[in-house]
């Protein structure tokens, strides 16, 4: 079965700084996504940035980036150029590649200070 | 990317009462989700809503509680029935195009009192 962990309940950021969010995941397949997803007060789940599993390279999204360490199982957001914006439920999910569910992790509460 | 229309967003319901929620997508995805979020928690997987036949249900989530239905392949309704306190939740709806792209609504943000 997937788990995805996420240690961090709550991270805060001055405006403008890095920031990066922490995930580790477990899977018995060779063959999975792994997501960061952002949720606003508003609720509404947005796809940060998506990374396959198969790939080397680390997944970038404009100030948003990966480290994806796959021995370890770790899969890290990096934020750069905080802006309050950014303040929401970050959640760490990862999809096996034979199914379509999603497992997500426990999320972190970012807080982007002015 | 897709747009999921999600309601009602919020509603107040009495105990022993059912909520139907109604998700619609506004075009053709492959699958559709209902998750329930607790609050401060993380999202839940209920059901995978298929069309034409009954839903597929996570563990410790029933049909006679969670009715699910799916006519076509935009849309799609969660019902909870027979509501208790502890039906007190956000429930999501979700979609997915091609085997990755996950789109969510807004959610409704249930109360049972």
């Amino acid at each position: 079965a997937q788990t995805v962990t996420q240690s961090q309940p709550e991270m805060s950021v001055q405006e403008a700084e890095t920031v990066t969010l922490s995930c580790t995941y477990d899977t018995s397949e060779s063959d999975y996504y792994l997501f960061w997803y952002k949720q606003p007060p508003s609720r509404q789940m947005i796809l940060v940035i998506r990374q396959e599993a198969y790939k080397q390279q680390n997944a970038t999204e404009n100030r948003f980036s990966v480290n994806f360490q796959k021995a370890a199982k770790s899969f890290s957001l990096k934020i750069s150029d905080s802006q309050l914006g950014d303040a929401a439920m970050y959640f760490c999910a990862s999809q096996q590649g034979g199914s379509e569910k999603l497992v997500f992790g426990k999320g972190t509460k970012l807080t982007v200070n002015p | 990317s897709a747009v999921i229309s999600q309601k009602p967003s919020r509603d107040i319901c009495q105990r022993g009462t059912s909520l139907t929620i109604q998700c619609q997508v506004d075009s053709q995805v492959t699958m559709m989700f209902w998750y329930r979020q607790q609050p401060g928690q993380s999202l839940t997987l209920i059901a995978t809503a298929n069309q034409g036949s009954e839903a597929t249900y996570e563990s410790g989530f029933v049909i006679d509680k969670f009715p699910i239905s799916r006519p076509n392949l935009t849309f799609s309704t969660l019902t909870v029935s027979n509501m208790s306190p502890e039906d007190s939740s956000i429930y999501l709806c979700s979609a997915l195009r091609g085997k990755t792209e996950a789109f969510f609504g807004q959610g409704t943000r249930l109360t049972v009192v």
